[in-house]
C-alpha cells in the first residue's frame, strides 16, 4: 500500500489556461475526496465519490471546474479558464466505507496561476 | 459565524511543555471529531479521532469533546521538536457524507 498519490505536486500556469490534475487513491477505497486548501485556511470540501458516481459538489466548484472518476479508481479534476483566485493547494483523499470512514490524504498538487 | 472555528496562532512552546489546541463549532450534526496534523508543504494525516462525547488517548496525545458546548481539544504531554506541524481539527456528520469540515489550523513550533 503506497498511500494516496497525486500528480503533478506543481503547476503554474498563465490565466486562461485548463489544467488537469490527478489522484490514484489506496487500493480497493471506494470513497474518493477532492478538497481546497489556500495558505492559512483548512482544506476546503469540494466534491466526493463513491466508486464512479459523483455524489457531492460544493458550492466551491464552480461550472468551470469538473471532476470525473470514470472506473472507480483514480480521479482527474479539471479546471477550466484558470483565475489568479484558483491558485491554492489541491488535496485529494481517499477511504473505505465503514462505520468511520477514515481520510488519507495524498501529498497535494499546488497551483499557481500568474 | 464559520462551522469550525480554530485559533491559527502561532503558537510556540519550549519542549516537554503540555500544549492545548482547541476548537469550536456551530453545527449540531457533528458526530466524529478528528484531529489532523500538517507538516509544511504536506498533506494532512489522520492523528486521531473522537466519535461523540469524551476522552481519548494515544500516547503522548489526548483528544477532548464536548459536545455540550461545541468545544474540540487536544492535548499534546511532553512536546518534541517533531510534533512542530499544523493541527486542523475536522469534524464531521457522518451518515451518508463523511466529508471534513477542517478549521483554519494552528501552527505549533516546539523549540529544543
Amino acid at each position: 500500500d503506497t498511500g494516496v498519490s497525486q500528480d503533478p505536486r506543481h503547476k503554474i500556469t498563465k490565466r486562461g489556461q485548463n489544467v488537469t490534475f490527478r489522484c490514484d487513491p489506496i487500493s480497493e477505497h471506494n470513497r474518493l475526496y477532492w478538497y481546497r486548501q489556500t495558505l492559512g485556511q483548512g482544506p476546503e470540501f469540494l466534491t466526493y465519490f463513491q466508486n464512479e458516481a459523483q455524489l457531492e459538489k460544493s458550492r466551491l466548484l464552480s461550472d468551470r471546474f469538473s471532476a470525473e472518476r470514470p472506473k472507480g479508481s483514480f480521479s482527474t479534476l479539471e479546471i477550466q479558464r484558470t483565475e489568479q483566485g484558483d491558485s491554492a493547494m489541491y488535496l485529494c483523499a481517499s477511504s473505505l466505507i465503514l462505520a468511520l470512514d477514515t481520510q488519507y490524504f495524498g501529498p497535494g498538487t499546488r497551483l499557481t496561476v500568474l | 459565524q464559520k462551522e469550525v472555528e480554530q485559533d491559527p496562532g502561532p503558537l510556540s512552546v519550549p519542549e516537554g511543555a503540555i500544549v492545548s489546541l482547541n476548537c469550536t463549532y456551530s453545527n449540531s450534526a457533528f458526530q466524529y471529531f478528528m484531529w489532523y496534523r500538517q507538516y509544511s508543504r504536506k498533506g494532512p494525516e489522520l492523528l486521531m479521532y473522537t466519535y461523540s462525547s469524551g476522552n481519548k488517548e494515544d500516547g503522548r496525545f489526548t483528544a477532548q469533546v464536548d459536545k455540550s458546548s461545541k468545544y474540540i481539544s487536544l492535548f499534546i504531554r511532553d512536546s518534541q521538536p517533531s510534533d512542530s506541524a499544523t493541527y486542523l481539527c475536522a469534524p464531521s456528520s457522518g451518515g451518508s457524507n463523511y466529508k471534513l469540515t477542517f478549521g483554519k489550523g494552528t501552527l505549533l513550533t516546539v523549540n529544543p
